[in-house]
């Protein structure tokens, strides 16, 4: 099955840009998101890509996607306080549609 | 993009009794599912919700301890049953709205049992 992976921490400075990364195994993931999560509350959809999609760029966030790899990454312009979170890389594909979720990144943003 | 309610929002159980999560989609979806995350882990997928049939259930899950129910296209329920300590966890629902083909999540059950 679906293996996501994903570095656990990113401490960036306000006002740096972010970067978090993810890693997958099943180059039959059609579907890849990032999915925001704050203390205490649920899972909000951040944006997503497919695979046939190299790049997407949403406001302050791009999201790279390297097939040949299977690498994904997040990145987040201007990082402010308020994106402290914790951030889920997750993967489906087009038959099975429900997700594989990386374990997580904590993002800490310093003032 | 699809709204999703779950009820109730927070519960805390007793040892050995039953709850039952429900989750209502305000739009047409196509697919819905259970999750579930256990206090600082990732999430896990319990079952895909199937309209008007059973369950399908992942690995390590099983109907009798979860059972689901989706009467209809935009209504699901599951039940943690015979709660243990062990089921503490938030369990949410999520579901692939139709228009856009994206998966969305409600805002999660939190379940403690003492």
């Amino acid at each position: 099955g679906e293996d996501v992976e994903q570095s656990l921490f990113l401490s960036v400075r306000e006002g740096d840009s972010s970067v978090i990364n993810c890693t997958y195994t099943d180059s039959s993931s059609t579907y890849l998101y990032w999915y925001k999560q704050e203390p205490g509350a649920g899972l909000q959809l951040l944006t997503y890509i497919f695979s046939n999609m190299d790049m997407k760029q949403d406001q302050r966030l791009t999201v790279l996607l390297n097939k040949k790899d299977k690498h994904l990454s997040l990145r987040i312009a201007d990082t402010q306080t308020g994106d402290s979170a914790i951030y889920f890389c997750a993967g489906g594909d087009t038959g099975r549609r429900a997700l594989t979720f990386g374990s997580g990144t904590r993002l800490q943003v310093q003032p | 993009s699809a709204v999703i309610s779950q009820k109730p929002s927070r519960d805390i159980c007793q040892r050995g009794t039953s709850l039952t999560i429900q989750c209502q989609v305000d739009s047409q979806v196509t697919m819905m599912f259970w999750y579930r995350q256990q206090p600082g882990q990732s999430l896990t997928l319990i079952a895909t919700a199937n309209q008007g049939s059973e369950a399908t259930y992942e690995s390590g899950f099983v109907i009798d301890k979860f059972p689901i129910s989706r009467p209809n296209l935009t209504f699901s329920t599951l039940t943690v049953s015979n709660m243990s300590p062990e089921d503490s966890s938030i369990y949410l629902c999520s579901a692939i709205d139709r228009a856009r083909e994206t998966q969305y999540f409600g805002p999660g059950t939190r379940l403690l049992v003492l």
